[in-house]
């Protein structure tokens, strides 16, 4: 079975630009969460979607956002974007709600 | 906010040798989960501990778990270079939050 894939794996973009990030779950996973990762604050949650319904928000301003469709795909997006929000940008899919997350190889967000 | 603590921050050792990697958490938990993470890439999930277990195994890695310290252990016998990475603990408060908090790591380093 093919694993989590995200797209793009690296992107640069300047401050006020918007970014759209992709995640591409292991096929018939239904929940999908994302998570930032920086040198400062580590690994933080952002949310999670199950069934196209956001089921968990972390404590991220509204600029982040994210939406899943039917097919579970899912995309996050950062709007406005700010030098702090350099970082990698991971994606998880499990099973349900209850099972272990697969983490995808991440996108790589540099903003200048 | 990291729930997680990980001791030590970093762990350099010669192949052959023993790897013991420690967590702690604040809250109560429903699980525990360790993840690899190689060189700022994805997460790969090593072992999910559930707050009713003590002890777990799979392969070289043995994890325990004290609900009532409030803490974790990772060991990874017969270390590989291979096994060089970082490594987080993750805390899952109750199943039906995905989010998972994770600790700081521990950057271990195995010496050929």
């Amino acid at each position: 079975k093919a694993g989590v894939t995200q797209t793009p794996r690296y992107l640069i973009k300047t401050r006020g630009q918007q970014v759209t990030l992709s995640c591409f779950p292991i096929s018939g996973h239904r929940s999908v969460s994302w998570y930032q990762q920086t040198p400062g604050q580590g690994l933080q949650f952002l949310f999670e979607y199950f069934s196209e319904t956001q089921r968990n928000k972390g404590n991220f301003p509204g600029r982040f956002s994210g939406r899943q469709f039917s097919n579970s795909r899912s995309e996050m997006n950062v709007s406005t974007l700010e030098l702090g929000d350099s970082a990698l940008y991971l994606c998880a899919s499990s099973l349900t709600r209850y099972n272990e997350q697969y983490f995808g190889p991440g996108t790589r967000l540099t903003v200048t | 906010s990291q729930q997680g603590e990980e001791d030590p921050q970093a762990l350099s050792i010669q192949e052959g040798e023993n790897a013991t990697m420690n967590c702690s958490y604040k809250t109560s938990i429903n699980n525990l989960q360790w993840y690899r993470q190689n060189s700022g890439r994805g997460l790969v999930h090593l072992i999910l501990i559930r707050s009713n277990e003590r002890e777990k195994h799979s392969g070289r890695l043995r994890v325990t778990l004290d609900t009532s310290k409030k803490s974790s252990s990772l060991l990874i016998t017969a270390s590989r270079a291979a096994d060089t990475a970082s490594y987080f603990c993750a805390t899952a408060v109750d199943t039906g939050r995905r989010a998972l908090t994770f600790g700081s790591g521990t950057r271990l380093q195995v010496q050929p």
